[in-house]
């Protein structure tokens, strides 16, 4: 069964506005969760990773938040631009095995002009 | 700086046909190696991993296998393909247990 489940599955936003995606697990094992970015035909490319132990984190236009007790965290994309028009996934994986990741199903965003 | 090459980009085989894809790291010693497939549409699932030389885990049973003949090298391979092993494949690495997954450009299959 899928262990991280993503939310939505596509979104359309304009540019300048805020894109969202959630992501939830269950396994309380999980230890470090990151986000991938991915355009088509291309493999996924590291956006940001957080681990459990902060509630936030914010590198440049993009936010995780994390909320250990829900077993949530989300993708925050500040000041959407076209370019950002993609594929994220979230993704979780345990201690000492960063590799070994579940990855959500992705959500498709598309930043329209 | 630590590169990772995969080969071919795209590929387009015959059901029953052999399949050999291969994945080198450059600028690192004794990466931890991982082959994931992800279907059309889907997320990333993880196929093998190897943390060293001639050593393999398999996460899911399946038509395929792996190798890992040289620290830095990383084989998938079948004898039989199925149309089931359509997919795009993606090698990645990792500096040992801890540390970021780097994926490379991924080798589009199709079987037919």
């Amino acid at each position: 069964q899928q262990q991280v489940k993503q939310s939505p599955q596509s979104l359309i936003v304009q540019k300048g506005g805020i894109s969202i995606i959630n992501c939830a697990y269950e396994n309380t094992a999980f230890d470090y969760f990151p986000w991938y970015q991915q355009f088509p035909g291309k493999g996924p490319a590291l956006l940001i990773a957080i681990r459990p132990d902060v509630s936030e984190k914010k590198e440049g236009r993009f936010t995780i938040s994390f909320n250990k007790s829900a077993k949530q965290f989300s993708l925050h994309i500040m000041d959407s631009q076209p370019g950002d028009s993609a594929t994220y996934f979230c993704a979780a994986s345990m201690q000492n095995s960063w590799g070994k990741l579940q990855f959500g199903a992705g959500t498709q965003v598309v930043v329209t002009p | 700086s630590q590169t990772i090459h995969q080969w071919p980009a795209t590929l387009v085989q015959p059901v029953g046909s052999p399949l050999s894809l291969e994945c080198t790291v450059e600028g690192t010693s004794n990466p931890n190696l991982y082959w994931y497939r992800q279907a059309a549409g889907r997320g990333l699932q993880l196929l093998f991993y190897s943390v060293g030389i001639g050593q393999i885990s398999s996460e899911v049973p399946q038509n395929l296998s792996a190798s890992r003949p040289q620290d830095r090298q990383f084989i998938l391979s079948s004898k039989k393909l199925l149309l089931s092993d359509s997919g795009f494949y993606l090698c990645a690495w990792t500096l040992q247990g801890v540390g970021e997954a780097f994926f490379g450009q991924g080798t589009r299959l199709t079987v037919v």
